[in-house]
Protein backbone atom coordinates (compact mmCIF):
# COMPACT_ATOMS: atom_id res chain seq x y z
CA UNK A 1 0.00 0.00 0.00
CA UNK A 2 1.12 3.41 -0.77
CA UNK A 3 2.00 5.59 2.40
CA UNK A 4 1.45 8.97 0.86
CA UNK A 5 0.20 8.94 -2.78
CA UNK A 6 -0.39 12.07 -4.99
CA UNK A 7 -2.52 12.60 -7.97
CA UNK A 8 -2.04 13.01 -10.62
CA UNK A 9 1.63 12.48 -11.70
CA UNK A 10 1.80 14.39 -14.43
CA UNK A 11 -0.15 17.47 -14.97
CA UNK A 12 0.01 19.53 -18.44
CA UNK A 13 -1.77 22.69 -19.16
CA UNK A 14 -2.25 26.53 -20.07
CA UNK A 15 -1.42 29.79 -18.61
CA UNK A 16 -4.69 31.31 -16.78
CA UNK A 17 -6.03 27.75 -16.69
CA UNK A 18 -6.66 26.43 -12.82
CA UNK A 19 -5.66 23.06 -11.33
CA UNK A 20 -5.43 21.24 -8.29
CA UNK A 21 -3.42 18.05 -6.89
CA UNK A 22 -4.95 15.55 -4.20
CA UNK A 23 -2.95 14.28 -1.55
CA UNK A 24 -3.83 11.49 1.11
CA UNK A 25 -1.46 9.63 3.60
CA UNK A 26 -2.47 6.38 4.87
CA UNK A 27 0.29 6.91 7.71
CA UNK A 28 -2.26 8.39 10.13
CA UNK A 29 0.53 11.37 10.89
CA UNK A 30 -0.59 14.65 11.94
CA UNK A 31 1.62 16.58 9.79
CA UNK A 32 1.73 17.22 5.86
CA UNK A 33 3.20 19.04 3.58
CA UNK A 34 3.70 20.93 0.31
CA UNK A 35 7.33 20.79 -1.32
CA UNK A 36 8.15 22.36 -4.54
CA UNK A 37 11.20 20.94 -6.60
CA UNK A 38 12.59 23.45 -9.24
CA UNK A 39 14.62 22.43 -12.62
CA UNK A 40 17.73 22.93 -10.60
CA UNK A 41 16.34 20.22 -8.25
CA UNK A 42 16.23 22.62 -5.27
CA UNK A 43 13.46 21.27 -3.07
CA UNK A 44 11.84 24.61 -0.91
CA UNK A 45 8.62 23.64 1.41
CA UNK A 46 5.85 25.72 0.61
CA UNK A 47 3.42 25.02 3.71
CA UNK A 48 2.85 22.62 6.52
CA UNK A 49 -0.26 22.00 7.87
CA UNK A 50 -0.55 20.08 11.43
CA UNK A 51 -3.87 18.46 12.40
CA UNK A 52 -5.86 20.09 9.32
CA UNK A 53 -3.93 23.91 10.64
CA UNK A 54 -1.93 25.65 8.93
CA UNK A 55 1.63 26.22 10.73
CA UNK A 56 3.99 27.17 7.48
CA UNK A 57 3.30 29.31 4.55
CA UNK A 58 6.24 30.07 2.72
CA UNK A 59 5.64 33.62 1.12
CA UNK A 60 4.20 31.65 -1.05
CA UNK A 61 1.60 33.07 -4.05
CA UNK A 62 -1.74 34.02 -3.23
CA UNK A 63 -2.58 31.75 -6.53
CA UNK A 64 -1.73 28.95 -4.65
CA UNK A 65 -4.17 27.46 -1.45
CA UNK A 66 -3.68 24.45 0.20
CA UNK A 67 -6.61 22.98 1.38
CA UNK A 68 -7.06 20.29 4.39
CA UNK A 69 -10.41 18.64 4.73
CA UNK A 70 -9.00 16.32 7.62
CA UNK A 71 -5.54 15.47 8.54
CA UNK A 72 -4.66 12.16 6.09
CA UNK A 73 -5.70 14.96 2.93
CA UNK A 74 -3.50 17.92 1.81
CA UNK A 75 -4.73 19.33 -1.35
CA UNK A 76 -3.12 22.16 -3.66
CA UNK A 77 -5.24 24.25 -5.59
CA UNK A 78 -3.57 26.85 -7.75
CA UNK A 79 -5.16 29.36 -9.94
CA UNK A 80 -4.35 31.58 -12.57
CA UNK A 81 -1.26 29.31 -13.89
CA UNK A 82 1.72 30.90 -15.04
CA UNK A 83 4.82 29.35 -16.39
CA UNK A 84 6.79 29.63 -13.33
CA UNK A 85 4.98 27.33 -11.58
CA UNK A 86 5.93 24.75 -14.01
CA UNK A 87 7.92 22.11 -11.83
CA UNK A 88 7.48 19.21 -9.65
CA UNK A 89 5.53 19.35 -6.54
CA UNK A 90 5.70 16.96 -3.94
CA UNK A 91 3.28 16.10 -1.15
CA UNK A 92 5.05 14.41 2.36
CA UNK A 93 4.17 14.02 5.69
CA UNK A 94 5.58 13.51 8.96
CA UNK A 95 4.14 12.37 12.73
CA UNK A 96 4.67 15.66 14.29
CA UNK A 97 5.99 18.86 12.94
CA UNK A 98 9.12 18.51 14.85
CA UNK A 99 10.19 16.88 11.55
CA UNK A 100 11.03 13.42 12.25
CA UNK A 101 11.47 10.89 9.24
CA UNK A 102 9.26 12.81 6.55
CA UNK A 103 7.48 9.88 3.67
CA UNK A 104 7.60 11.42 0.13
CA UNK A 105 4.80 10.97 -2.51
CA UNK A 106 6.07 10.31 -6.26
CA UNK A 107 5.56 13.80 -7.41
CA UNK A 108 3.47 16.14 -9.80
CA UNK A 109 5.07 16.98 -12.35
CA UNK A 110 3.12 20.48 -13.18
CA UNK A 111 4.03 21.41 -16.93
CA UNK A 112 2.19 24.93 -17.73
CA UNK A 113 2.31 25.60 -21.58
CA UNK B 1 19.15 31.65 4.33
CA UNK B 2 19.49 28.42 5.88
CA UNK B 3 19.36 26.32 3.20
CA UNK B 4 22.45 23.22 3.34
CA UNK B 5 25.34 23.51 0.70
CA UNK B 6 25.97 20.16 -0.77
CA UNK B 7 29.44 19.07 -1.91
CA UNK B 8 30.18 17.76 -4.28
CA UNK B 9 27.27 18.61 -6.82
CA UNK B 10 28.15 15.54 -8.89
CA UNK B 11 29.72 12.31 -8.24
CA UNK B 12 30.53 9.65 -10.32
CA UNK B 13 32.63 5.85 -8.93
CA UNK B 14 32.88 2.66 -9.71
CA UNK B 15 31.21 -0.38 -8.46
CA UNK B 16 32.72 -1.04 -5.47
CA UNK B 17 34.50 2.14 -4.33
CA UNK B 18 33.72 4.20 -1.50
CA UNK B 19 30.96 7.41 -1.89
CA UNK B 20 31.47 10.11 0.39
CA UNK B 21 29.19 13.63 0.20
CA UNK B 22 29.43 16.60 2.42
CA UNK B 23 26.54 18.88 3.62
CA UNK B 24 27.39 22.32 5.42
CA UNK B 25 24.57 24.32 7.26
CA UNK B 26 24.23 27.72 8.59
CA UNK B 27 21.77 27.81 12.09
CA UNK B 28 21.70 25.30 15.37
CA UNK B 29 19.57 22.66 14.21
CA UNK B 30 17.58 19.66 16.14
CA UNK B 31 18.81 17.05 13.63
CA UNK B 32 19.92 16.49 10.10
CA UNK B 33 18.50 13.96 7.72
CA UNK B 34 19.86 12.49 4.36
CA UNK B 35 17.36 11.34 1.19
CA UNK B 36 17.78 9.62 -1.58
CA UNK B 37 16.06 10.42 -4.82
CA UNK B 38 15.69 8.03 -7.48
CA UNK B 39 14.81 9.64 -11.01
CA UNK B 40 11.62 10.90 -11.16
CA UNK B 41 10.47 9.63 -8.01
CA UNK B 42 10.08 11.06 -4.35
CA UNK B 43 12.18 11.02 -1.42
CA UNK B 44 13.01 8.34 0.26
CA UNK B 45 14.21 9.06 4.14
CA UNK B 46 17.81 7.09 4.85
CA UNK B 47 18.94 8.17 7.84
CA UNK B 48 18.80 10.74 10.40
CA UNK B 49 21.24 11.82 12.88
CA UNK B 50 20.44 13.98 16.33
CA UNK B 51 22.48 17.42 17.12
CA UNK B 52 24.35 15.36 20.17
CA UNK B 53 25.17 12.25 18.14
CA UNK B 54 28.60 12.81 16.17
CA UNK B 55 28.08 9.58 14.21
CA UNK B 56 25.57 7.10 12.63
CA UNK B 57 25.74 3.54 10.72
CA UNK B 58 22.70 1.78 8.91
CA UNK B 59 23.86 -0.95 6.59
CA UNK B 60 26.37 0.46 4.53
CA UNK B 61 25.60 4.11 5.14
CA UNK B 62 27.70 6.34 7.57
CA UNK B 63 26.50 9.60 8.80
CA UNK B 64 28.71 11.81 10.65
CA UNK B 65 27.82 15.34 12.28
CA UNK B 66 29.87 17.97 13.47
CA UNK B 67 28.00 20.82 14.92
CA UNK B 68 30.98 23.28 15.77
CA UNK B 69 31.42 22.94 12.11
CA UNK B 70 28.04 23.11 11.01
CA UNK B 71 28.41 20.06 8.92
CA UNK B 72 27.82 16.33 7.67
CA UNK B 73 29.04 13.80 5.62
CA UNK B 74 27.42 10.47 4.08
CA UNK B 75 29.78 7.66 3.44
CA UNK B 76 28.15 4.59 1.51
CA UNK B 77 30.34 1.91 1.32
CA UNK B 78 31.05 -0.53 -1.51
CA UNK B 79 28.72 0.64 -3.92
CA UNK B 80 26.37 -0.59 -5.77
CA UNK B 81 24.71 0.64 -9.25
CA UNK B 82 21.32 0.28 -7.44
CA UNK B 83 23.07 3.71 -5.57
CA UNK B 84 23.02 5.28 -8.69
CA UNK B 85 20.21 8.60 -7.27
CA UNK B 86 20.31 11.92 -5.79
CA UNK B 87 21.27 12.52 -2.51
CA UNK B 88 19.86 15.38 -0.32
CA UNK B 89 20.69 16.48 3.44
CA UNK B 90 17.95 17.99 5.27
CA UNK B 91 18.04 20.78 8.52
CA UNK B 92 15.36 20.71 10.37
CA UNK B 93 16.91 24.30 12.48
CA UNK B 94 15.31 24.56 16.20
CA UNK B 95 12.20 26.67 16.11
CA UNK B 96 11.76 26.41 12.53
CA UNK B 97 9.29 23.22 12.30
CA UNK B 98 10.63 22.67 8.98
CA UNK B 99 12.88 20.61 6.84
CA UNK B 100 15.70 22.59 5.00
CA UNK B 101 16.81 20.64 1.58
CA UNK B 102 20.37 21.34 0.31
CA UNK B 103 20.69 20.81 -3.57
CA UNK B 104 21.40 17.19 -3.75
CA UNK B 105 24.67 15.59 -5.21
CA UNK B 106 23.93 13.57 -7.86
CA UNK B 107 25.91 10.04 -7.74
CA UNK B 108 26.69 7.95 -10.69
CA UNK B 109 28.02 4.31 -9.97
CA UNK B 110 29.42 3.02 -13.02
CA UNK B 111 29.64 -1.22 -13.44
Amino acid sequence: DTAVSQTPKYLVTQMGNDKSIKCEQNLGHDTMYWYKQDSKKFLKIMFSYNNKELIINETVPNRFSPKSPDKAHLNLHINSLELGDSAVYFCASSQQADHAEAFFGQGTRLTVV
Amino acid sequence: SQQGEEDPQALSIQEGENATMNCSYKTSINNLQWYRQNSGRGLVHLILIRSNEREKHSGRLRVTLDTSKKSSSLLITASRAADTASYFCATDAKGAQKLVFGQGTRLTINP
